[in-house]
């Protein structure tokens, strides 16, 4: 069955240093989201993105964050300054074509702790 | 705005108990409706999900809910819990194709032998 990969699974980085996240969606899916989860809360949307373009971000998405799509299988995240509250779970996720599409398939997510 | 709310934080169960999980919605249309699973440092599995048709979904693992709109609810209900069931349980609601998927803040789920 396909699935969502993310590399790397646990990423630790000093505060102010640049890291980028990275994904593979599934194949055939055309829109990309990112998500967050800080230790103990609730999941929360970062931003959506298709056809190159953001679709969609929240107030968390800032100018410190930006998604690059840099070749037809990878989706990047990127977070220019690192905080110490940018330490979260990072969820990649990706769905079909259309508004058909029912669901949202979700990656392992990539643990970022910012030291 | 779409919002979900999840009122039990902390549930315990004996094992082989029934088990029932609280979620409501607030979205202005027809709702996607989602449960995902979450064991401790993992990611999410998608459990079952609602968009149309019948009101009562079933789900893998043996978990079913049911979607009543006129309560805004979509309860996670499974007839004889196991003790691997247990893990965090998230509702989401979206509207489906690209749009964003809002999640509840989760229901932590213990089970007792």
């Amino acid at each position: 069955e396909p699935e969502v990969t993310q590399t790397p699974s646990h990423q630790v980085t000093q505060m102010g240093q640049e890291v980028i996240l990275r994904c593979v969606p599934i194949s055939n899916h055309l829109y990309f989201y990112w998500y967050r989860q800080i230790l103990g809360q609730k999941v929360e949307f970062l931003v959506s993105f298709y056809n190159n373009e953001i679709s969609e971000k929240s107030e968390i998405f800032d100018d410190q964050f930006s998604v690059e799509r840099p070749d037809g299988s990878n989706f990047t995240l990127k977070i220019r300054s690192t905080k110490l509250e940018d330490s979260a779970m990072y969820f990649c996720a990706s769905s079909g074509a259309g508004r058909t599409s029912t669901e949202q398939f979700f990656g392992p997510g990539t643990r970022l702790t910012v030291l | 705005a779409q919002s979900v709310t999840q009122p039990d934080i902390h549930i315990t169960v004996s094992e082989g108990a029934s088990l029932e999980l609280r979620c409501n919605y607030s979205y202005g249309a027809t709702p996607y409706l989602f449960w995902y699973v979450q064991s401790p440092g993992q990611g999410l599995q998608l459990l079952l999900k609602y968009f149309s048709g019948d009101t009562l979904v079933q789900g893998i693992k043996g978990f079913e809910a049911e979607f009543k709109r006129s309560q805004s609810s979509f309860n996670l209900r499974k007839p004889s819990v196991h003790w691997s069931d247990a893990a965090e349980y998230f509702c989401a609601v979206g509207s489906g194709g690209y749009q964003k998927v809002t999640f509840g803040t989760g229901t932590k789920l213990q089970v007792i032998p």
